[in-house]
């Protein structure tokens, strides 16, 4: 596989469930970024890695929890969501922090 | 607060026109600009990055950069209805920041 996979492609969840969306890159990249995109909004950036250290933490609620094990995958751990939650979430990476992106596919969410 | 501002559109084009698309970013420090092309109900895709000022061409797209004016725009010539999409202008400064997206210009292509 190349470039940047996202998993699920679709989620619908109850607010009292927990899930987890994955992310994975084989362009050899040393950041990865989860971001939100709402209809109306610009991209809203949730989480940075750096060579697998959380550099950012863009003021998300704690409902939302990232882990990156190693400089290839990412996670956002999902739990007690609220319907305003529903969105498209993405993941993308780059070479270095701030660098040209490559994004996945991304997750549609819906909280029911 | 960085910004980036785009009006939301839709810009509506026949084909083979030329399509501009404009961008404002807030940030004096900015050094890097990228032009992202998102289909409805995909995610965004790069199609031009530009960090001097002047006109970088690509093809149908040529990236122009003001940084004077903080202006940013996206030439698409002989606009074709494929073209029709969501494009994303984004900005980050030096020091390896994360990017700064804009909402995005929806342009509509009419055959």
């Amino acid at each position: 596989e190349t470039g940047v996979t996202q998993t699920p492609r679709h989620l619908v969840m109850g607010m009292t469930n927990k899930k987890s969306l994955k992310c994975e890159q084989h362009l050899g990249h040393n950041a990865m970024y989860w971001y939100k995109q709402s209809a109306k909004k610009p991209l809203e950036l949730m989480f940075v890695y750096n060579f697998k250290e959380q550099t950012e933490n863009n003021s998300v609620p704690s409902r939302f929890s990232p882990e990156c094990p190693n400089s290839s995958h990412l996670f956002l751990h999902l739990h007690t969501l609220q319907p305003e939650d529903s969105a498209l979430y993405l993941c993308a990476s780059s070479q270095e922090k701030g660098g040209r992106y490559t994004f996945g596919s991304g997750t549609r969410l819906t909280v029911v | 607060q960085k910004e980036v501002e785009q009006n939301s559109g839709p810009l509506s084009v026949p084909e083979g026109a030329i399509a501009s698309l404009n961008c404002t970013y807030s940030d004096r420090g900015s050094q890097s600009f990228f032009w992202y092309r998102q289909y409805s109900g995909k995610s965004p895709e790069l199609i031009m990055s530009i960090y001097s000022n002047g006109d970088k061409e690509d093809g149908r797209f040529t990236a122009q950069l003001n940084k004077a004016s903080q202006y940013v725009s996206l030439l698409i010539r002989d606009s074709q209805p494929s073209d029709s999409a969501t494009y994303l202008c984004a900005a980050s400064n030096s020091g390896y920041s994360t990017l700064t997206f804009g909402k995005g210009t929806m342009l509509l292509v009419s055959p």
